[in-house]
């Protein structure tokens, strides 16, 4: 069965500097992995997904991926945090039957500013 | 854009009762999800359905029932309602068949149980 593990249950950034969110997954095959993000009361919103392809992938917000299959790994990065990004961070992987996902249990970002 | 909406935001119940959670989708997909999220456990899937009339077990279906009459509308049913079940409820859909889709989800709903 698949799992997906983030590392960091807290993370405390100031605005304006980098950001990288660890995630890492086991699955057999090759994954289809997601990053999510929950505002404060919110559902969640698609970040940015890996499918197949080029490992380094662009979502929304300014946010990037790399997929690094060697380390079995998804990170999530962006180079400027703005204060409106904290929020808590999902990484998910998904397997082919029932397009089911299973979720790590999350990342909470505070932005200092 | 998809939407997914969820019946209440805010729900309180007492123990022992019957809950109803509703879900719809306007995109016409095929897969609707329950989803279960607690601090520190992340979301956990409860049932999900890939058709009218068709249910699946997720990981922790204990306590609860689903129905789907309705391609667009899912809902998640707590038969008799306990303090453990106090918790955040996220519906979810996808399309269906070829490559895997991605999931869209509603805002939530906060059940608390007294």
């Amino acid at each position: 069965a698949q799992s997906v593990t983030q590392p960091d249950i807290h993370i405390t950034v100031s605005e304006g500097a980098s950001l990288e969110l660890r995630c890492n997954y086991s699955y057999g095959a090759t994954p289809y992995l997601f990053w999510y993000v929950q505002s404060p009361g919110q559902g969640l919103q698609l970040l940015l997904k890996y499918f197949s392809g080029d490992t380094l992938v662009q979502g929304i917000k300014g946010f990037e991926a790399e997929f690094k299959r060697s380390q079995s790994s998804f990170n999530l990065r962006k180079p400027s945090v703005h204060w409106s990004d904290a929020a808590e961070y999902f990484c998910a992987v998904g397997s082919g039957g029932g397009n089911k996902l299973t979720f790590g249990t999350g990342t909470q970002l505070k932005v200092e500013l | 854009d998809v939407k997914v909406t969820q019946s209440s935001r805010y729900l309180v119940k007492r123990t022992g009762e019957k809950v109803f959670l509703e879900c719809v989708q306007d995109m016409d997909h095929e897969n609707m999800f329950w989803y279960r999220q607690d601090p520190g456990l992340g979301l956990r899937l409860i049932y999900f359905s890939y058709d009218v009339k068709m249910k699946e077990k997720g990981d922790i279906p204990e306590g609860y029932s689903v129905s789907r009459e309705k391609k667009e509308r899912f809902s998640l049913i707590l038969e008799s309602a306990s303090t453990n079940q106090t918790s955040m409820y996220l519906c979810a859909s996808s399309l269906r068949g070829g490559r895997f889709h991605e999931q869209y989800f509603g805002p939530g709903t906060r059940l608390t149980v007294t």
